[in-house]
């Protein structure tokens, strides 16, 4: 069991690129998220889905889309970067029903130029 | 909207010693989950405890306990008998029950000091 894993590590873009931060899971877990950390400003929530062809909107979700064909993979995409989109982005999944357990993955460190 | 406050940023506790941490929320929903996270260096976020708004009674998970002052937006955490590995970034959450929209607070770093 991988748990969740996120790829890249790190990464590093120029304003106005575009990229697809990955997620997969293999839990069989309906929820999956994605939340970015900033110092100071705790976990936020961008987006999240309940189940593959379902997603909907966090807290922060303006310059991020998100898709999700399968129940494993649940992919971010920054479709224009800015200065402001450096963070540490993570991805969460779990189970539905009764439980608040969720699975983190070890983070992607994004910054922007 | 709802907010979660956590306002400190770092607390120090010696071992074996107990040691609160504090965190205040507003909403206004009546039916709602509170739960205190722990992250260690690793990063992975770890449920500690979760109190449910509608109980009356505090919940409890050997060491650690909150105290749930609801009328007070209140939701504080004690860990009892502090150990080395309690070191970690604790962060406060909130969950409007029927959502999966969670909240978090800004986080407290708690060091344990040998």
């Amino acid at each position: 069991n991988a748990g969740v894993t996120q790829t890249p590590k790190f990464q590093v873009l120029k304003t106005g690129q575009s990229m697809t931060l990955q997620c997969a899971q293999d839990m069989n877990h309906e929820y999956m998220s994605w939340y970015r950390q900033d110092p100071g400003m705790g976990l936020r929530l961008i987006h999240y889905s309940v189940g593959a062809g379902i997603t909907d909107q966090g807290e922060v979700p303006n310059g991020y889309n998100v898709s999700r064909s399968t129940t494993e993979d649940f992919p971010l995409r920054l479709l224009s970067a800015a200065p402001s989109q450096t963070s540490v982005y993570f991805c969460a999944s779990k189970g539905l029903g009764d439980t608040d357990t969720q699975y983190f993955g070890p983070g992607t460190r994004l910054t922007v130029l | 909207a709802q907010t979660v406050t956590q306002s400190q940023p770092e607390m120090s506790v010696q071992e074996a010693e107990t040691v609160t941490l504090s965190c205040t929320y507003d909403t206004s929903e009546s039916d709602y989950y509170l739960f205190w996270y722990k992250q260690p260096p690793s990063r992975q976020m770890i449920l500690v405890i979760r109190q449910e708004a509608y109980k009356q009674q505090n919940a409890t998970e050997n060491r650690f306990s909150v105290n749930f002052q609801k009328a007070a937006k209140s939701f504080s955490l004690k860990i009892s008998d502090s150990q080395l590995g309690d070191a970690a970034m604790y962060f406060c959450a909130l969950r409007r029950s029927g959502t999966y929209k969670y909240i978090f607070g800004t986080g407290t770093r708690l060091k344990v000091l040998a």
